[in-house]
């Protein structure tokens, strides 16, 4: 079965540090992986997805997540937080099992990204 | 604003009860996921609907059913309600029901049964 840890739920940088948001995936096959986000109040929204084209992916907001197989990691970076960067970011995996991908996701249990001026 | 649009944003009910939450997905969209957020479960998959259709089963409750109807909105109907049926509950749509397609959330509606 698949699933997805996120190491930490709180992560707290300052405005300009470097964003470092880690996930691990377990999956028996070959994963599609994703990075949403949530601002207080409002729905998901989606940051970036890996469906095994290149490892290095870029995503809005200036995000970008590599995925490492040989690690199970596909952990979210970005160069300079900006204040705007605060909310929760959720990992999620999707497995295409037996040649159907149904497109259900199965998240991490979040991680709220604190920045400070 | 994702086009994904859910009714009622909160709903506050007493056990034993039962809701009804609607979801109207983008324009075009076919497929239609129902997510629970709770702070014991998390994020959860529910069920999946395509153009009508239960496509996936998830973690859902034999007290939950849903149903896609034929303009493509879709209803969560929650019985027998209790305290721990508390949570956030997502809609999220996208144009075909696989991995490939994007999916869009809606904003939620907050349930609270007390």
């Amino acid at each position: 079965a698949q699933s997805v840890t996120q190491l930490g739920s709180h992560v707290s940088v300052s405005e300009g540090a470097l964003v470092l948001l880690r996930c691990n995936y377990s999956s028996s096959v070959p994963p599609y992986l994703f990075w949403y986000v949530q601002y207080p109040n409002q729905g998901l929204q989606l940051l970036l997805k890996y469906t095994s084209a290149a490892t290095l992916v870029k995503g809005i907001n200036g995000f970008e997540a590599e995925f490492k197989k040989s690690e199970t990691s596909f952990h979210l970076t970005k160069p300079s937080a900006h204040m705007s960067d605060a909310a929760e970011y959720f990992c999620a995996v999707s497995e295409v099992a037996g040649g159907t991908s149904y497109g259900k996701l199965t998240f991490g249990q979040g991680t709220i990204l604190t920045v400070h001026p | 604003d994702s086009g994904v649009t859910q009714t009622p944003k909160h709903l506050i009910t007493a056990t034993g009860q039962r809701v009804t939450l609607r979801c109207s997905p983008r324009s075009g969209d076919l497929s239609v996921y129902w997510y629970q957020q709770s702070l014991d479960q998390g994020l959860q998959f529910l069920i999946q609907y395509y153009n009508g259709e239960e496509r996936a089963k998830g973690n859902i409750l034999e007290r939950f059913s849903a149903q896609q109807f034929p303009d493509l909105h879709s209803e969560l109907n929650l019985s027998s309600l209790e305290l721990g049926d508390s949570a956030l509950y997502f809609c999220a749509s996208s144009l075909r029901p696989t991995v490939t397609y994007e999916q869009y959330f809606g904003p939620g509606t907050r349930l609270t049964v007390t």
